[in-house]
C-alpha cells in the first residue's frame, strides 16, 4: 500500500523559498502509471492544486502559481520536490503530496499534509 | 478555467437520514469529477470517481450521479462518522485541476 507524507520547514520568511520533499513508501515513484501531485489549503479554505511531475521529470503546474513554482523528482530516494519562490503570507497553508493515475487525475492517496507558515 | 461551485455550504442532516450534496460545473466536465471526503485535521480522502464509482474500500452508502455540469453526492444512512466536509474536483479540463469550495456537513 503506497504511503506518502510530506517534511520541510515550517516556517518561512516572506520573500523566501519554500521547500517541501515528499517521500513515497510501498511503491516505487518511478512507475509509468503515475503522476505525482502537490495541493494546498489554506486554514479554513478549500484545496489548491500546485502542480504535477511525471517520472520523466515532464511538470505542469497551476497558471495561478506557474513562474513561482519548481517541481522536481529524485527516483534515487523516491522523493519529489517543490519549491516556491518569493512567498507572501498567502502562502501560508498546509501543503499535501498525491499520487494521480495517469490518464485517470484523480487524487489518491494523500499524505497527511504539512502546515507551512509564512511570517518573519 | 472550470469553476466549481458546491451547495449547500452548510449541510445539517440527522444520522441514518440521506444526505444531497451538490456540485455544478461553470462548463461541461463530462463525467471526469471527483468526490472526497475531508474530516478536521485529516487529508482528504477519494470516495467517488468518474462522477459514480466508488473508490476502493468506499461503503455503499456513499453514491455520486450526474454528468456535463451537474454532479450529485448522496449518503444514504448517514453515520456518525460521515460528517465532515465534501469537495468535489474536476479533471475534464487543466491545467488547472479545480475543486469546489466544500460543503460542511453537520450533525443536525
Amino acid at each position: 500500500q503506497v504511503q506518502l507524507q510530506e517534511s520541510g520547514p515550517g516556517l518561512v520568511k516572506p520573500s523566501q523559498t519554500l521547500s517541501l520533499t515528499c517521500t513515497v513508501s510501498g511503491g516505487s515513484i518511478s512507475s509509468g502509471s503515475y503522476y505525482w501531485s502537490w495541493i494546498r489549503q489554506p486554514a479554513g479554505k478549500g484545496l489548491e492544486w500546485i502542480g504535477r511531475i511525471y517520472t520523466s521529470g515532464s511538470t505542469n503546474s497551476n497558471p495561478s502559481l506557474k513562474s513561482r513554482v519548481t517541481i522536481s523528482v529524485d527516483t534515487s530516494k523516491n522523493q519529489f520536490s517543490l519549491r516556491l519562490n518569493s512567498v507572501t503570507a498567502a502562502d501560508t497553508a498546509v501543503y499535501y503530496c498525491a499520487r494521480v493515475v495517469v490518464a485517470a487525475t484523480w487524487f489518491d492517496p494523500w499524505g497527511q499534509g504539512t502546515l507551512v507558515t509564512v511570517s518573519s | 478555467e472550470r469553476v466549481m461551485t458546491q451547495s449547500p455550504a452548510t449541510l445539517s442532516v440527522s444520522p441514518g437520514e440521506r444526505a444531497t450534496l451538490s456540485c455544478r460545473a461553470s462548463q461541461s466536465v463530462s463525467n471526469n469529477l471527483a468526490w472526497y471526503q475531508q474530516k478536521p485535521g485529516q487529508a482528504p480522502r477519494l470516495l467517488i470517481y468518474g462522477a459514480s464509482t466508488r473508490a476502493t474500500g468506499i461503503p455503499a452508502r456513499f453514491s455520486g450521479s450526474g454528468s456535463g455540469t451537474e454532479f450529485t453526492l448522496t449518503i444514504s444512512s448517514l453515520q456518525s462518522e460521515d460528517f465532515a466536509v465534501y469537495y468535489c474536483q474536476q479533471y475534464n479540463n487543466w491545467p488547472p485541476y479545480s475543486f469546489g469550495q466544500g460543503t460542511k456537513l453537520e450533525i443536525k
